[in-house]
C-alpha cells in the first residue's frame, strides 16, 4: 500500500541548532516527493520537491532534503533554525497524471530561544 | 503567483444543515482537490476533480459531495452536517501534467454544533 510515515509527531529545537525531520514512504512506482510547511492558521506552502536527478534538493527558506532510494526516505534538513520556522511540516508522495498526493501525519516543530 | 481562495476562513453550522464550501483558483489548473485536516491524522483526501464535471472519490468521501461546473471553481458540499465533520478543510489545485505541485488555499475551519 502507498503510504508516508513521519515518525516524529513533535520536535523542539533551539534557535540556531540544526534540524532534521524524517520521512519514509512506500510507493509502487517512481515517487515524486514533496515537503510542505504550514504556519499557524495558514494553508500549505511548498518547501521543495524531488522528481529525479540529484538526490539532494534545495528549497526555499534554507531547507534541503535528501532522497535515499535504498532507505525509502526523504528527510528534510536545515543547518540553522530560526524562530520563524516554527510550524507544521508535511511530507507527501505522489505520481500519476492527476498529481494526487499521499500526505504524512505531519511533524510539529517548536523553536525555543 | 497562483492563488487559491476559499469562501470562508471560519464557519459555524448546526447539525443537519446543508453546507457549501467554495474554492476558486486563478491559474487555469485542471486538477482540484478537497482535503480535511485533523490533528494527528494529517491531510486526508475527500474528493478530487481532473476536469469540469469530472470527479473521483478520495479516501474519505462519505457524507460529502462535490461540484465542478466551471474549471476555476470546485465546491464541497456537506448534505447534512454532523458534528464529526468539524474540521479544517483545505482546497488545492495543480496542473494536469505529472509531477506538478499542489497549491493550497488558506483553509476553512468548520465547526458543526
Amino acid at each position: 500500500a502507498q503510504s508516508v510515515t513521519q515518525p516524529d509527531i513533535h520536535i523542539t529545537v533551539s534557535e540556531g541548532a540544526s534540524l532534521e525531520l524524517r520521512c519514509n514512504y512506500s510507493y509502487g512506482a517512481t515517487p515524486y516527493l514533496f515537503w510542505y510547511v504550514q504556519s499557524p492558521g495558514q494553508g500549505l506552502q511548498l518547501l521543495l520537491k524531488y522528481f529525479s536527478g540529484d538526490t539532494l534538493v534545495q528549497g526555499i527558506k534554507g531547507f534541503e532534503a535528501e532522497f535515499k532510494r535504498s532507505q525509502s526516505s526523504f528527510n528534510l534538513r536545515k543547518p540553522s533554525v530560526h524562530w520563524s520556522d516554527a510550524a507544521e511540516y508535511f511530507c507527501a508522495v505522489g505520481g500519476g497524471a492527476t498529481n494526487k498526493l499521499i500526505f504524512g501525519t505531519g511533524t510539529l516543530l517548536a523553536v525555543q530561544p | 503567483d497562483v492563488k487559491v481562495t476559499q469562501s470562508s476562513r471560519y464557519l459555524v453550522k448546526r447539525t443537519g444543515e446543508k453546507v457549501f464550501l467554495e474554492c476558486v483558483q486563478d491559474m487555469d489548473h485542471e486538477n482540484m482537490f478537497w482535503y480535511r485536516q485533523d490533528p494527528g491524522l494529517g491531510l486526508r483526501l475527500i474528493y478530487f476533480s481532473y476536469d469540469v464535471k469530472m470527479k473521483e472519490k478520495g479516501d474519505i468521501p462519505e457524507g460529502y459531495s462535490v461540484s465542478r461546473e466551471k474549471k476555476e471553481r470546485f465546491s464541497l458540499i456537506l448534505e447534512s452536517a454532523s458534528t464529526n465533520q468539524t474540521s479544517m478543510y483545505l482546497c488545492a489545485s495543480t496542473r494536469g501534467s505529472i509531477g506538478n505541485e499542489q497549491f493550497f488555499g488558506p483553509g476553512t475551519r468548520l465547526t458543526v454544533l
